[in-house]
Order: structure tokens, then C-alpha cells, then sequence
């Protein structure tokens, strides 16, 4: 199946700062990724639709300016933290697909802490 | 409001017997659906897809999909103490695009 990497695995940063997630498509093209955060024993919620070449869709709830996304190419997206403070500590995952209609693909997830 | 929905469980099953998991879903102009497997502390990984009415069988799971009655359901048979995870139902949001609607899951407990 497709591959989509997510780096880091985990992060810890200091409260204030800012932290950059990668997500990438490694053997397709994907124009549209999504970004999910999930926290404990909860379901997965998504965040924002990430569109190459133009601005991101966020869902309802979720600030754009706190979490900023960018998708520079048809196989990067990432996903910047700004100002990080404990309670945006989750498990964030981002996904792709490569057909419309058809399964999404995981990258790994990042365990962000922030302390 | 386009809606995916599952009972949450936890579902207690015993080792060597099937599990049945079941999903409902709002849109009937659904046309993609999808079992997922998700442990805990890792991202959901792809059991199974299914795209027209009937059942789809891969090894131990089977997938069953009635379009009429709009629902899905996956059976492992003989189930393992492996297979306890939380089991995520996807459906194609339609509208030719490519974004899925996630139920909530259900947590699956094999027992030995």
C-alpha cells in the first residue's frame, strides 16, 4: 500500500515554543492531506484539510493561527504548534489519500508533549 | 450532518470465537467504506475496504456491507488475543472528495 511518513515519532518542547510536524507522501502525489489530533481514549478528531498550493480548511474549534499549516508540494505538508502550552499535548496523525473515494493512508503520529 | 456511528464497547469476546463489529451511517450516497485497526498509542492501520453490497472476505475478517439498510460490519473469526485493539468504521464523504467520516470506534477485548 502507500506510505506516508510523519516525523517526529515524539516531541517534547518547553511551553511558549513553537514545533513543526512532517508529514510526507512517499510513492504518490497527494494534494490533499489531513491533520488529526486524537487524545487519550478518545476518537480521532480532525483539525484541518490541507490543500497543496492553497490555504488550509480548518474544521470548527480549531485556531489557524495556533496551529499553522502548510502545504508546499504535492508530497509535504506540515503542521506547526506555535506557542505551544500543555493542554495542545496530544497525539497528532496526519493521513493521505491517492484516489478520491478510496482509503487513507496513516502517517505514524507524533506524541507531542509540552511541558 | 454526515454522521459514521458504532457502539463504543468495550466488546469482551473469547479466544477462537468471532467478533462482530458494527457501523451505521447517515449519508446513503456513501460509496466507500472502511475498517480500520488502531492500537493503542499508534496511528489506525487498514484491515479492510468494501465498495459494493455484500460480503468481502480477506483471511480471518470479513466484511459485510448493506447499502439498503446502511450499514457495515466486520467479523473475525477466530478471534486473538492480537486482534484486541479499537476498530475504526470510515465512509467516503461523498461529494467527490477525499476526505472520510470517522465513527468514534469500538474497543475489541479478546479473552484468553
Amino acid at each position: 500500500g502507500a506510505v506516508v511518513s510523519q516525523h517526529p515519532s515524539r516531541v517534547i518542547c518547553k511551553s511558549g515554543t513553537s514545533v513543526k510536524i512532517e508529514c510526507r507522501s512517499l510513492d504518490f502525489q497527494a494534494t490533499t492531506m489531513f491533520w488529526y489530533r486524537q487524545f487519550p481514549k478518545q476518537s480521532l478528531m480532525l483539525m484541518a484539510t490541507s490543500n497543496e498550493g492553497s490555504k488550509a480548511t480548518y474544521e470548527q474549534g480549531v485556531e489557524k493561527d495556533k496551529f499553522l499549516i502548510n502545504h508546499a508540494s504535492l508530497t509535504l505538508s506540515t503542521l506547526t504548534v506555535t506557542s505551544a502550552h500543555p493542554e495542545d499535548s496530544s497525539f497528532y496523525i496526519c493521513s493521505a489519500s491517492f484516489r478520491i473515494n478510496t482509503e487513507a493512508f496513516f502517517g505514524q503520529g507524533t506524541r507531542l508533549t509540552v511541558v | 450532518q454526515k454522521e459514521v456511528e458504532q457502539n463504543s464497547g468495550p466488546l469482551s469476546v473469547p479466544e477462537g470465537a468471532i467478533a462482530s463489529l458494527n457501523c451505521t451511517y447517515s449519508d446513503r450516497g456513501s460509496q466507500s467504506f472502511f475498517w480500520y485497526r488502531q492500537y493503542s498509542g499508534k496511528s489506525p492501520e487498514l484491515i479492510m475496504s468494501i465498495y459494493s453490497n455484500g460480503d468481502k472476505e480477506d483471511g480471518r475478517f470479513t466484511a459485510q456491507l448493506n447499502k439498503a439498510s446502511q450499514y457495515v460490519s466486520l467479523l473475525i473469526r477466530d478471534s486473538q488475543p492480537s486482534d484486541s485493539a479499537t476498530y475504526l468504521c470510515a465512509v467516503n464523504a461523498g461529494d467527490s472528495n477525499y476526505q472520510l467520516i470517522w465513527g468514534a470506534g469500538t474497543k475489541l477485548i479478546i479473552k484468553p
